[in-house]
């Protein structure tokens, strides 16, 4: 079993949809927990992080982390054209430099 | 600032050649890493180094070697290439993790990626 799991879609929807990403995860230790966002031929960048437990808005991209359910989600509202990209969740424990990856979910928003 | 520069951004081997890809990147980071990514297995940390003159393998090392005798520059060697490293190539840095507090810029930061094919 992977340390973390990410439904790699594809996802397609229309301009101005509610877009909810996900991932789970098996490593109790992880504390850290982030978005990336990748486009087509480029590196993956920082979308958002959230430290433990809870929720983190900006702008219309929301994260929350459920620890207790080793789940964690990013919410995309009024989605554009602009944010069809890969999005891949990471993670890591307390002290640890190295993050474990989602496989990625890819997104496509229809004008 | 020219962030994480990787190069070559393609290549083309045939099996049993080996070659350098190389990463360098002017934010004074400490740790290094590699990753390749492959469909449907996402992003998987081949090896890594938290400063110059440590190296660590990470979760799919074998077939591939690393230095790192500067802070800035960290080569990728395949040392006799297989078709099964056909992949996107992608370094990252980032500053050395302290603490228990997440700083924004101190997140791994990515180059543009190098795209390998072994025929």
């Amino acid at each position: 079993q992977k340390e973390v799991e990410q439904d790699p879609g594809p996802l397609s929807v229309p301009e101005g949809a509610i877009v909810s990403l996900n991932c789970t995860y098996s490593n109790s230790a992880f504390q850290y927990f982030m978005w990336y966002r990748q486009y087509s031929r480029k590196g993956p960048e920082l979308l958002m992080y959230t430290y433990s437990s809870g929720n983190k808005e900006d702008g219309r991209f929301t994260a929350q982390v459920d620890k207790s359910s080793k789940y964690i989600s990013l919410f995309i509202r009024d989605s554009q054209p602009s944010d069809s990209a890969t999005y891949l969740c990471a993670m890591r424990g307390t002290g640890a430099n190295n993050l474990f990856f989602g496989t990625g979910t890819r997104l496509t928003v229809i004008p | 600032n020219a962030g994480v520069t990787q190069t070559p951004k393609f290549q083309v081997l045939k099996t049993g050649q080996s070659m350098t890809l190389q990463c360098a990147q002017d934010m004074n980071h400490e740790y290094m890493s590699w990753y390749r990514q492959d469909p449907g297995m996402g992003l998987r940390l081949i090896h890594y180094s938290v400063g110059a003159g440590i190296t660590d393998q990470g979760e799919v090392p074998n077939g591939y070697n690393v230095s790192r005798s500067t802070t800035e520059d960290f080569p990728l060697r395949l040392l006799s290439a297989a078709p099964s490293q056909t992949s996107v190539y992608f370094c990252a840095s980032q500053f050395r993790w302290r603490g228990s507090r997440f700083l924004r810029g101190a997140e791994l930061f990515f180059g543009e990626g190098s795209r390998l094919t072994v025929l």
